[in-house]
């Protein structure tokens, strides 16, 4: 009973080196969320996508980029990290409507960039 | 813009209560409530549909204002398993997908 699963859990980069975090779900949910938290933040909305193949900006979109390719997977890529990208990273699902249920987290990645 | 949520945080001692307020500059269209305790993601607790609604969950209630654009969380009789951090979540309107967080209230509930 997966859910949302992301990958990698835990990451260190160095300041310009790029990666990407990897969001699955397997709820065959429509809609997807990227959420980023930091210490004693809350969380905001980086990019979501509400169907395969399409993105849209969140509240906190520089400097990341986001592809929706299929529809269980939601990628989030950092092009040249800056320290300023060291936080948690929590996707999210949920299924589609406008007033339907939950958001079902995964169970975040936690980003250093040095 | 995120709503902001009040206090930001609250020290209980076990069976007290705490309010937590939801506040949006915008119209709200839905309230979820959720906890998120250390290190984990936060959990789901009750979602709010429309205005006036009323929602509990064992000693956890929720009301939402629609005209007022704001929520309150209600913890009554609190619990040690209480403690953590409580998020409202919203869309603002009928017409966009985009779904974002509160500020956040710590509550710590020491026994």
């Amino acid at each position: 009973n997966a859910g949302v699963t992301q990958t990698p859990k835990f990451r260190v980069l160095k300041t310009g080196q790029s990666m990407t975090l990897l969001c699955a779900q397997d709820m065959n949910h429509e809609y997807m969320y990227w959420y980023r938290q930091d210490p004693g933040m809350g969380l905001r909305l980086i990019h979501y996508s509400v169907g395969e193949g399409t993105t849209a900006k969140g509240e906190v979109p520089d400097g990341y980029n986001v592809s929706r390719l299929k529809k269980q997977n939601f990628l989030l890529g950092l092009e040249s990290a800056a320290p300023s990208q060291t936080s948690v990273y929590f996707c999210a699902s949920r299924e589609q409507g406008q007033n339907t249920g939950e958001l079902f987290f995964g169970e975040g990645s936690r980003l250093t960039v040095l | 813009q995120q709503p902001v949520q009040s206090p930001q945080a609250v020290i209980l001692r076990e069976g007290e209560d705490a309010v937590i307020n939801c506040s949006s500059s915008k119209a709200l269209y839905s309230v979820h409530w959720y906890r998120q305790k250390h290190g984990e993601a936060p959990v789901f607790l009750m979602i709010l549909l429309k205005g006036g609604e009323q929602k509990g969950h064992e000693k956890i209630s929720a009301s939402f204002n629609e005209k007022k654009q704001q929520s309150s969380l209600y913890l009554t009789a609190s619990q040690l398993s209480y403690s953590g951090t409580y998020f409202c979540g919203t869309h603002h309107t009928s017409g966009t997908y985009k779904y974002i967080f509160g500020t956040g209230t710590r509550l710590k509930v020491l026994a």
